[in-house]
Parts: C-alpha cells; sequence; structure tokens
C-alpha cells in the first residue's frame, strides 16, 4: 500500500495563470476527494468522485475550477485564471466506499 | 449547516502531563465522526471513527470517546513526538448521499520534554 500521492508538492504561479494539480489515490479505493486548506484552518470540502463520476461539489468550488477523474483512476484539478485568495494547501483523499478517508501530503499554492 | 468547534484552539503540556481535547459537532444525522493528526506541511493522518454515542476506540496514548453532541481526545502521559495538530470531522447523512467531511479548526498540541 503506497498511500495516497500529489503531485507537484509545491507550485508558484502568477496571477491570471492556470493550474493543474494531480492526485493518484490508494489503488483498491473507489472514491476520491479534494480539499482546501489555509493556514490555521481546517481543510474544507470541495468536491468528490466515485469512480469517475463527481457525485458532488461544494458551494467553495467556482466554475474557475474544474476537477476530473478519468477512468476511475488518478484525478486532476485543476484552477483558472488563479487569483491570490486561491492561495492555499490543495488536499487529496481516497476511500474505500464511505470508510474513512486518507489523505495525501498535498499540494502547496502560492499565487504571486 | 454542519458546524464542528475544537477546543481548546492550542494546549501546551509538560512530557507525562494528561489531558482532553474537545470536539464538539452540530450535525443533522451523524454518519461518522473521525479525528486526525497533522504534523506541519503535511495532510492529515487518521486515527480513528466513531460511529456512535458511547463508542471508545484506543490507540497507543490516545483514547477517543463520542457522546450525542461532542467527541474528546483523551491523550495518557503524552510524549514530545505527539506534538502536532488535531483533528476532528464529522461525515453526515444527506438525500444526495454527501460524503465531504466538515473539519474543526484543530487542536496544536505542544508536549514539551
Amino acid at each position: 500500500d503506497t498511500g495516497v500521492s500529489q503531485d507537484p508538492r509545491h507550485k508558484i504561479t502568477k496571477r491570471g495563470q492556470n493550474v493543474t494539480f494531480r492526485c493518484d489515490p490508494i489503488s483498491e479505493h473507489n472514491r476520491l476527494y479534494w480539499y482546501r486548506q489555509t493556514l490555521g484552518q481546517g481543510p474544507e470540502f470541495l468536491t468528490y468522485f466515485q469512480n469517475e463520476a463527481q457525485l458532488e461539489k461544494s458551494r467553495l468550488l467556482s466554475d474557475r475550477f474544474s476537477a476530473e477523474r478519468p477512468k476511475g483512476s488518478f484525478s486532476t484539478l485543476e484552477i483558472q485564471r488563479t487569483e491570490q485568495g486561491d492561495s492555499a494547501m490543495y488536499l487529496c483523499a481516497s476511500s474505500l466506499m464511505t470508510y474513512e478517508q486518507y489523505f495525501g501530503p498535498g499540494t502547496r499554492l502560492t499565487v504571486t | 449547516e454542519d458546524q464542528v468547534t475544537q477546543s481548546p484552539e492550542a494546549l501546551r503540556l509538560q512530557e507525562g502531563e494528561s489531558s482532553s481535547l474537545n470536539c464538539s459537532y452540530t450535525v443533522s444525522g451523524l454518519r461518522g465522526l473521525f479525528w486526525y493528526r497533522q504534523d506541519p506541511g503535511k495532510g492529515p493522518e487518521f486515527l480513528f471513527t466513531l460511529y456512535s454515542a458511547g463508542e471508545e476506540k484506543e490507540k497507543e496514548r490516545l483514547k477517543a470517546t463520542l457522546t450525542k453532541k461532542e467527541s474528546f481526545l483523551h491523550i495518557t502521559a503524552p510524549k514530545p513526538e505527539d506534538s502536532a495538530t488535531y483533528l476532528c470531522a464529522v461525515q453526515a447523512y444527506s438525500g444526495g448521499g454527501a460524503d465531504g467531511l466538515t473539519f474543526g479548526k484543530g487542536t496544536h498540541l505542544i508536549i514539551q520534554p
């Protein structure tokens, strides 16, 4: 069991640029989640997939954010036209059905 | 709207000094309550899941308990390596089958040698 992996671990971008993050879940897990965490706060839920279907989106997920999980394996989260308020740690988690979620190490995004 | 409040925000203990962290929650229907540990710059590490009032789980120096309104994480004779932020989260039943966790802000625990 290699755990959840995320790439890149750190990303610095200029305001207005697009960025894409990747998450590889634990291999047998069918559910994949994206969260965002800012300093001093707990993670905030963004969206989740069951296999390749995106089943829920938080109101935090603006139109500039899009997530995909082709073939129910890895997932990507894209942010278009980044803003300084997008600076945060983006966390991915996976689970087997409704059981406990296991988190990856996160991608730290800094928008300058 | 589901809410989770953790207290205290920060706690400094001497090595061996036992204490408890509190997690109060408001949720329409509780599917599960989760405790995670998070070290600086890392993702949360799963500790426990509790499903019903009266349930208890233990792991090394940690014990988690659950009532209908709150959960406690008891730390017995802590060591410096127990220093971390401890996060509480709830997962609610909903008509849409929502599975996203609602987290509290965490308790930042420091254990001094």
